[in-house]
């Protein structure tokens, strides 16, 4: 079975610019949380998704946004660039809602912001 | 406010030695407890999980961790250490909320294996 698996791997962008960052599950999982890791904050989670709608929501300014699509798949928003939004960006899927189901992650995107 | 500790910032052990990475929370009930690790450029990877019962849990690839309410720790052990095995290891909260739960990382324990 095809695990998490994120695109880009890499990105750069500059200020003020928006980003989508996309995360496919894997098979059969119908939950997507997102994480952001820098080495100053850690690991911090963004929000969750199960069904296509945002059943949980961490501490993160309106800018951050996600959405669900039918077949599960996930997209993460970024708008308005700020440079500390450099981080890596990762994605984890499950098969029932909540973060206290065992979560799978994906290798992550690197957002690299100029 | 419920928090997470790992107060070893970074450890390095030989080769085929013990291991014990610390791992401390604050809550005021007993939580969800987990152990990750991440290899370099690789997302987090599940180790073991503790949610109620017998307070010694086995995980994957050798290790296990052990939940002491008294203490709120829950600490990973590995009896012998494998180069493969340097990696940062999160130890994880998930707190259970009315409608939703609230999953908190502690800051990692960076581990080095020397030859």
């Amino acid at each position: 079975k095809a695990g998490v698996t994120q695109t880009p791997r890499y990105l750069i962008k500059t200020r003020g610019q928006q980003v989508t960052l996309s995360c496919s599950p894997i098979s059969g999982h119908r939950s997507v949380s997102w994480y952001q890791q820098t080495p100053g904050q850690g690991l911090q989670f963004l929000f969750e998704y199960f069904s296509e709608t945002q059943r949980n929501k961490g501490n993160f300014p309106g800018r951050f946004s996600g959405r669900q699509f039918s077949n599960s798949r996930s997209e993460m928003n970024v708008s308005t660039l700020e440079l500390g939004d450099s981080a890596l960006y990762l994605c984890a899927s499950s098969l029932a809602r909540g973060t206290s189901y065992e979560q799978y992650f994906g290798p992550g995107t690197r957002l690299t912001v100029t | 406010a419920q928090s997470v500790t790992q107060p070893d910032i970074h450890i390095t052990v030989s080769e085929g030695a013990s291991l014990e990475l610390r791992c401390n929370y604050s809550y005021g009930a007993t939580p969800y407890l987990f152990w990750y690790v991440q290899s370099p450029g690789q997302g987090l990877q599940l180790l073991l999980k503790y949610f109620s019962g017998d307070t010694l849990v086995q995980g994957i690839k050798g290790f296990e961790a052990e939940f002491k309410r008294s203490q709120s720790s829950f600490n990973l052990r590995k009896p012998s250490v494998h180069w493969s095995d340097a990696a940062e290891y999160f130890c994880a909260v998930v707190t259970m909320k009315t409608s939703y739960d609230k999953v908190i990382f502690g800051p990692g324990t960076s581990l080095s294996v020397i030859p």
